[in-house]
This record gives structure tokens, sequence and C-alpha cells, in this order.
């Protein structure tokens, strides 16, 4: 069955950078895109991107541009989020999520930014 | 950019049919998705491509759309419904993603 399995909680500072994994198993890697969503405490999902593991091909939302990077491994079948210029308002649950629109989802990684 | 807006709330008593609303410009063109999600969990795809149901997801959950609005309708809500509920869509490029606002479901 389809399982993305994302890395553990990080706690960061303030202007430092943060790097999740998603590591895919149960399909073709490179068959489908994979999305990055946020959730910060008490609010909504928040979409920030996607990516073609396929190709490596990126879109991200105009908020994040110039922030975060996506990147994908096809040896691990992994996939990368890297958001950078960390503030507090980007503490959050960070999930990928499989799919032309999102429909498997990682388990979410809390990211925690505080001085 | 994009905005999908859906009511903050809506509530209903057991039995009784709940109706959670979802507009947008793009929406004539773009299908949308809808999503539960309970606290502490990862939301989960309860309507795909307008009106489909994934398999698992129980018969009382159905989706529609007309013009700018789609809504996701739950005939017969449980208690066990009571969640969040987000739609998703993209904008008219089929680029960008975006989800409402969401909307608390109390069902009691």
């Amino acid at each position: 069955q389809v399982q993305l399995v994302q890395s553990g909680a990080e706690v960061k500072k303030p202007g430092a950078s943060v790097k999740v994994s998603c590591k895919a198993s149960g399909y073709t890697f490179t068959s489908y895109y994979m999305h990055w969503v946020r959730q910060a405490p008490g609010q909504g999902l928040e979409w920030m991107g996607i990516i073609n593991p396929s190709g490596g091909s990126t879109s991200y939302a105009q908020k994040f541009q110039g922030r975060v990077t996506m990147t994908r491994d096809t040896s691990t079948s992994t996939v990368y989020m890297e958001l950078s210029s960390l503030r507090s308002e980007d503490t959050a649950v960070y999930y990928c999520a499989r799919g032309g629109a999102p429909s498997d989802w990682g388990q979410g990684t809390l990211v925690t930014v505080s001085s | 950019s994009y905005e999908l807006t859906q009511p903050p709330s809506v509530s209903v008593s057991p039995g009784q049919t709940a109706r959670i609303t979802c507009s947008g410009d793009a929406l004539p063109k773009k299908y949308p998705y809808w999503y539960q999600q309970k606290s502490g969990q990862a939301p989960v795809l309860v309507i795909y491509e307008d009106s489909k149901r994934p398999s698992g997801i129980p018969e009382r959950f159905s989706g529609s759309s007309s013009g700018t609005m789609a809504t996701l309708t739950i005939s017969g809500a449980q208690v066990e419904d009571e969640a969040d509920y987000y739609c998703y869509s993209t904008d008219s490029s089929g680029i960008m993603g975006v989800f409402g606002g969401g909307t608390k479901l109390t069902v009691l």
C-alpha cells in the first residue's frame, strides 16, 4: 500500500533553515506529483507547492517564492522540502501529499521556530 | 491570488443533512476536492474530481458543483463526522493549488 513517511520533528531558531523529507513506498515514485502543505497551530491548510518527481520540475505558491526549495532523490524515492529564513510564523505541521491533487498524505512533521 | 471561500462553521443534529459550500471563480473549469480532518490527524480525501468517492468513504458523503460553487453533502450526518472540512482546487492555470479556509462541522 502507499506509504509516505516523513522525517521527525524539528526545532529551529529564527533565520535558520529546515529540510523535511518524505520517503515514498508502495507505488512508482516517478508517476505521481508530490505536494507540500502546511498547517499552523489552530489554522487551516496552506498549499506550499508541488514537485514532479519524474523530471524534478517545481511550482511554488507565491507566498513562499524565494524561500522554499523542493527536490527529489529518485534513488531513494524521497522528496525534500527546504524552507529558509525561518520566522516564528513558520511554526507548523508540514505534510507531503501524493497525487495530481493531494490524495495520500504523510503523517506530518512539526517544525517549531523559536529563539 | 486565487481564493476559495468556505463558511467557518456548520452545525447539524445527528441524522440530518449537512451541506458545506466552497466558492471560487475557477471552479467552473477546475475540479474541487474535499478533505476531512479530525483533531490531531492528517487530512483524508473524501471526494475527488467534484463528485467521486474514494474507496472506503461512506456513501453518505457526496459532492456536487454548480457554476462557481461546490458543495459537500453529508446525508444523515453522524457524530463521528464531526471534523474540519476543506475544499481544494487549482487556479485557472491548473498549476497553483489552493485550499479553502475550512469549515468546522459540529454534529450534536
